[in-house]
C-alpha cells in the first residue's frame, strides 16, 4: 500500500515569513496530492490539492509544487499570519485516484509567532 | 458550502459498552468513509463505502466495528463492546468531484 512521510513535525515561523512543508510517497502511480489543514477540535479542511499531470498550482498564499519522478510534493505557505498556525497534513490515495481511501503523513504543527 | 455532519460531538462510553456514531454526507456524493485519528497522531483509513456496501478496510476495521447507511441520509459507524485503545477522534467523509469533505468528528472516549 501507499506510504506517506511528511516533514518537518513541528515549524515555527514569524509572521510575514514563509513555511514550507514536504512529503513522499511511494507509490508512482499515485495522481492525486491534497493537503489538508485541521485546527484545534475540527476535521480535516482540504486547503489545496494538485494532480499528477501538472508541477505547481497556486491559491492566493498557498502553493504545491509536485516532482513525480522523485515522488515528493510540497506545501509552500508565504506571508505567513496567526491564522494559518494549525496542523497540515499530507496524504496521497495511491494508486486508486481520488474516490478511495487517503494515507496521511504524520502532519506538522505549524506555528507562526507574532 | 455544503457540509458532512457528525453527531455527538462527544460521546463517553464505559468500556464494554455498544456506540454508535453518526454522520450525514453531502447529499449527492456516493462514497463515504470512516477515518480514525488517536490523540496527536495521524488519521487513518478504517472503511469505505458505496453502493450500499464496504468497498475497503483497513485492518484495524475487524469483527468488532460495522458501518451502515439505514436510509437515504445517515452513514453510521458501530462499535460492539468497546475497548480503551477505542478513545479517538472519528471522522466521516464523502468525495464527490472536488473530493474530500470531512465532518468535524466525534471525540469518543472509552473509560
Amino acid at each position: 500500500g501507499e506510504n506517506v512521510e511528511q516533514h518537518p513535525s513541528t515549524l515555527s515561523v514569524q509572521e510575514g515569513d514563509s513555511a514550507v512543508i514536504k512529503c513522499t510517497y511511494s507509490d508512482s502511480a499515485s495522481n492525486y496530492f491534497p493537503w489538508y489543514k485541521q485546527e484545534l477540535g475540527k476535521g480535516p479542511q482540504l486547503i489545496i490539492d494538485i494532480r499528477s499531470n501538472v508541477g505547481e498550482k497556486k491559491d492566493q498564499r498557498i502553493a504545491v509544487t509536485l516532482n513525480k519522478t522523485a515522488k515528493h510534493f510540497s506545501l509552500h505557505i508565504t506571508e505567513t499570519q496567526p491564522e494559518d498556525s494549525a496542523v497540515y497534513f499530507c496524504a496521497s490515495p495511491g494508486n486508486t485516484g481520488t474516490a478511495s481511501k487517503l494515507t496521511f503523513g504524520t502532519g506538522t504543527r505549524l506555528q507562526v509567532t507574532l | 458550502e455544503p457540509e458532512v455532519t457528525q453527531t455527538p460531538s462527544h460521546q463517553v462510553t464505559q468500556m464494554g459498552q455498544e456506540v454508535i456514531l453518526r454522520c450525514v454526507p453531502i447529499s449527492n456524493h456516493l462514497y463515504f468513509y470512516w477515518y480514525r485519528q488517536i490523540l496527536g497522531q495521524k488519521v487513518e483509513f478504517l472503511v469505505s463505502f458505496y453502493n450500499n456496501e464496504i468497498s475497503e478496510k483497513s485492518e484495524i476495521f475487524d469483527d468488532q466495528f460495522s458501518v451502515e447507511r439505514p436510509d437515504g441520509s445517515n452513514f453510521t459507524l458501530k462499535i460492539r463492546s468497546t475497548k480503551l485503545e477505542d478513545s479517538a477522534m472519528y471522522f466521516c467523509a464523502s468525495t464527490g468531484l472536488k473530493g474530500y469533505t470531512f465532518g468535524s468528528g466525534t471525540r469518543l472516549t472509552v473509560v
